[in-house]
């Protein structure tokens, strides 16, 4: 069993519309990562974290999406505009270092309408 | 930066056949290496992590072949079942403490 927790495992946005997802990662990571994975499969990174400092992010992250790891609260990954294109598995990874074994939540995935 | 391509994109074997997933990467200086499968609906769950130079590892039903000279990294499904249907999905750490990179993934459907 994942002891990495998302929520919403399942969220349905209009265009246009603000999607919010969070993760709870394991006890004791430091590092949190953000894979998107489209319907072929393939894996996008889009930002980490290790504690609340962001290590890496990529263009479209900065861009369009905010995300957070906040002290003893869920990390979040919200799209502040959702486009069709962003529908897609979100999968929150964490930890103990950047480089090392990534242990993967169940996901959430979005449908953009 | 570092490109890692899977083969084959989809695999259909029977029950107690074979199968081998193929990753090759481009990046000489990655240094760990992983194999993830992926049930429908469900995380991402690890078969292997390996870091030596031409490593075998062998797991549970499974292989593991590392050979960092030709960038080459396999997992081979020695006699296949039915719970192993799944999605495989290799992963190349790359220099620089950069995230992981992943393949695009290997469909597979062992057929009773």
């Amino acid at each position: 069993n994942s002891k990495v927790i998302q929520t919403p495992r399942y969220l349905v946005k209009g265009q246009g519309q603000k999607a919010k997802m969070r993760c709870i990662p394991e006890k004791g990571h430091p590092v949190v990562f953000w894979y998107q994975q489209n319907k072929n499969n393939e894996f996008k990174f889009l930002i980490n974290f290790q504690n609340q400092e962001v290590l890496q992010q990529i263009d479209m992250t900065e861009k369009r999406f905010s995300a957070e790891c906040p002290s003893n609260s869920p990390c979040s990954l919200e799209i502040q505009s959702s486009e069709a294109g962003d529908s897609a598995l979100y999968l929150c990874a964490s930890s103990w270092g950047n480089t090392g074994q990534l242990y993967f939540g169940e996901g959430s995935k979005l449908t953009v309408l | 930066g570092e490109q890692v391509e899977q083969r084959p994109p989809h695999l259909s074997v029977r029950e107690g056949d074979s199968a081998v997933i193929t990753c090759t990467y481009t990046d000489p200086n990655s240094y760990y290496f992983f194999w993830y499968k992926q049930e429908p609906g469900a995380s991402l769950q690890l078969l292997m992590k390996v870091f030596s130079s031409t490593e075998i590892n062998e797991g549970q039903g499974f292989t593991v072949l590392l050979n960092k000279k030709d960038k080459r990294l396999s997992l081979n499904l020695t006699a296949a079942h039915p719970g192993d249907s799944a999605a495989y999905f290799c992963a190349v750490s790359p220099q620089g403490g950069r995230a992981l990179i992943f393949g695009t993934g290997t469909t597979v459907s062992v057929s009773p």
